[in-house]
């Protein structure tokens, strides 16, 4: 199985600055034949499903905030926001969908310092 | 408007057995790979099961392999997570979610608000 891992576990950060949350996976995650990477990147709030932010690790989903981006290939990713929100507060996972199992980060914890 | 209602949660002692119903509407159920995610109280997402649009093959997670069965009926517009043997490391919110695409490799577009499954005696 591909092993996602995310740093930091938890990040706080003051409104109007920026965010970088990391994700590497253990193998590359790029599929030559259409050169994407299988790679998204999902917000959470408290008491709430998650939601799909970033698709093929940098196509933002229609009606998110352009203030998201992500970044990356091969096995290191990046999401970044680029001028921190106080509705920005969540949890941030990364997940592979390049082979089965598909698999998920642990999670960072975003908050506002 | 895409909609996934899932229903069936609930308490059930170790051992014992459970199905989760998930309710689709808004999309054309049958073109698009349709998954299972869960998340234990306090804890991080954990993919469990997906059954892919284009092959309706099926995909489990290691840890409920030989134990859960997940299936759909395109004509009802459901999808189903038999779950038998449970666990106490299965107490979780099962989430029914729909890939953006049919393809079995595909991120996870829109997520039900999810349903509690408790397994303890």
């Amino acid at each position: 199985d591909i092993v996602m891992t995310q740093s930091p576990d938890s990040l706080a950060v003051s409104l109007g600055e920026r965010a970088t949350i990391n994700c590497r996976s253990s193998q590359s995650v790029l599929y030559s034949s259409n050169n994407k990477n299988y790679l998204g990147w999902y917000q959470q709030k408290p008491g709430q499903p998650p939601k799909l932010l970033i698709n093929w690790a940098s196509t933002r989903e229609s009606g998110v905030p352009d203030r998201f981006s992500g970044s990356g290939s091969g096995t290191d990713f990046t999401l970044t926001i680029s001028s921190l929100q106080a509705e920005d507060v969540a949890v941030y996972y990364c997940q592979q969908y390049y082979s089965m199992p598909c698999t998920f980060g642990q999670g960072t914890k975003l908050e506002i310092k | 408007e895409v909609q996934l209602l899932e229903s069936g949660g609930g308490l059930v002692q170790p051992g014992g057995s459970l199905r989760l119903s998930c309710a689709a509407s808004g999309f054309t159920f049958s073109s698009y790979t349709m998954n299972w995610v869960r998340q234990a109280p306090g804890k991080g997402l954990e993919w469990v099961s997906a059954i892919c649009g284009s092959s309706d093959s099926t995909y489990y997670a290691e840890s409920v392999k030989g134990r859960f069965t997940i299936s759909r009926d395109n004509s009802k517009n459901a999808l189903y997570l038999q779950m038998n043997s449970l666990r106490a490391e299965d107490t979780a919110v099962y989430y029914c979610a729909k890939s953006t695409g049919g393809s079995c490799y595909s991120g996870i577009g829109y997520w039900g608000q999810g349903i509690l499954v408790t397994v303890s005696s």
